[in-house]
């Protein structure tokens, strides 16, 4: 596609509802990355593939916090038992590899909101 | 940890005033720097990036930064502001040679230019 995808734009979850947020990199990106972003803040990194390998998931705030892209390309992260402290906007970004010197270009978020 | 700081949160200008935004990291090794610019109600995009070279890098709209190497600094600068520069303006550093490229982003600075 002509640039990252995030479904959906909005999502309102009530406390323990479990949710599943969707990228779509731009077509023949290696790299994926999740960032979660509170309001005031930048993003913060949560997880990294390269392909469908999970390289990093060190920013995963728990372990109710999944991520996956089985097939290399489209991801879906995922919050179980959902909680008012992960309300934020999930952003995604892919890059054509997994290196430091390489842009990344972002999709517009999901604004995710437990209520 | 590695940390990026952004001195100012919000920053309001009238049109035609010079710009200045100041980035400072933490991290003793070679690192790639970035500036993002994320308008209202679109994605992140990537302003400037500086990986290696001429520490002044120019980049889209007239904005341009320097890496100043022993002051750990990348400060944003545009010497003539107009009111379509209003948005939030995001520093990040990744860091050379480990983790697929992620980025660590500062905090953030809103623009707010008044015509």
């Amino acid at each position: 596609g002509a640039g990252v995808s995030q479904s959906p734009r909005y999502k309102v979850a009530k406390r323990g509802q479990d949710v599943a947020l969707r990228c779509d990199p731009i077509s023949g990106h290696v790299s994926l990355f999740w960032y979660q972003q509170a309001l005031g803040q930048g993003p913060e990194f949560l997880t990294y593939f390269q392909n469908e390998a999970q390289l990093d998931k060190s920013g995963l705030p728990s372990d109710r916090f999944f991520a996956e892209r089985p097939e290399g390309s489209v991801s879906t992260l995922k919050i179980q038992r959902t909680q008012q402290e992960d309300s934020a906007v999930y952003l995604c970004a892919s890059s054509t590899r997994g290196q430091g010197n390489t842009e990344a270009f972002f999709g517009q978020g999901t604004r995710l909101t437990v209520v | 940890a590695q940390s990026v700081s952004q001195h100012n949160h919000h920053v309001i200008l009238s049109e035609a005033a010079s710009l200045e935004l100041g980035c400072n990291y933490s991290y003793g090794g070679t690192v790639n720097l970035f500036w993002y610019v994320q308008y209202p109600g679109q994605h992140l995009q990537l302003l400037l990036k500086y990986f290696s070279g001429d520490p002044l890098v120019k980049g889209i709209k007239g904005f341009e930064a320097e890496f100043i190497k022993s002051k750990f600094s990348f400060n944003l600068r545009k010497p003539s502001v107009q009111w379509s520069d209003t948005a939030e303006y995001f520093c990040a550093v990744s860091l050379i040679y480990n983790q697929g490229g992620k980025l660590i982003f500062g905090q953030g600075t809103e623009l707010s230019v008044k015509p």
